[in-house]
């Protein structure tokens, strides 16, 4: 089944404790992004990469990093997380050729910073 | 960048047909998207327009005039599962492909 996942799907912590949260795809799609939602802000890019070892800031990649190191694997990691990261974060992946550029979205995973 | 409106919320009854519009300011962009988002749930993709125009998948159609700077998301035959968010989406057209998506309209189907 064509899929991308995110692990942890939930996750506390405290302020300033490192985490990465892992997202995988079986599509073969070149490009992948991280997405941050907040109620009223709609879905915020963070960090997205169009092929492996080619990573590139979205709009809110503050407190953020990325790598891309293989074409199926695209975490997310954030060293010293605050609470105003708090919020719903989600993984997607599309082609890079065609038309529609469709994202395939992971099914996201809710992060607490206290 | 890009900036992109859309109404906050919407309420239809059953069988009925709603519009749910989309306005942006941008310096360029390839096309316009729109995904519908169950509470609890992912997004998923709806359609996708790269020219003006209307484009048909089934009871969803969707428009965009670059002229105008808008486009809208159109539901037909309204059910009570499309009760979701819809959010319209644009592909910036620089160097990547940075993705902008707007606050999402909430629709809510009334029997």
């Amino acid at each position: 089944e064509a899929q991308v996942t995110q692990n942890p799907r939930y996750l506390i912590t405290v302020t300033g404790k490192k985490l990465t949260v892992t997202c995988s795809q079986n599509m073969n799609h070149e490009y992948m992004s991280w997405y941050r939602q907040d109620p009223g802000l709609g879905l915020r890019q963070i960090y997205y990469s169009m092929n492996v070892e080619v990573t590139d800031k979205g709009d809110v990649p503050e407190g953020y990093k990325v790598s891309r190191k293989e074409k199926r694997n695209f975490p997310l990691i954030l060293e010293s997380p605050s609470p105003n990261q708090t919020s719903l974060y989600f993984c997607a992946s599309s082609i890079t050729s065609g038309s529609s550029y469709e994202q395939y979205f992971g099914p996201g995973t809710r992060l607490t910073v206290t | 960048g890009q900036s992109l409106e859309q109404p906050s919320e919407v309420t239809a009854v059953e069988g009925a047909i709603v519009q749910i519009n989309c306005t942006y300011q941008t310096s360029g962009f390839y096309g316009l998207s729109w995904y519908q988002q169950h509470d609890g749930g992912a997004p998923t993709f709806l359609s996708y327009n790269a020219l003006d125009g209307l484009e048909e998948t089934g009871r969803f159609s969707s428009f965009l005039s670059r002229s105008d700077s808008y486009g809208y998301l159109l539901l037909q035959e309204l059910q009570m599962k499309d009760s979701a968010s819809y959010f319209c989406a644009v592909r910036e057209a620089n160097y990547g492909q940075n993705f902008v998506f707007g606050p999402g309209t909430r629709l809510s189907v009334l029997p």
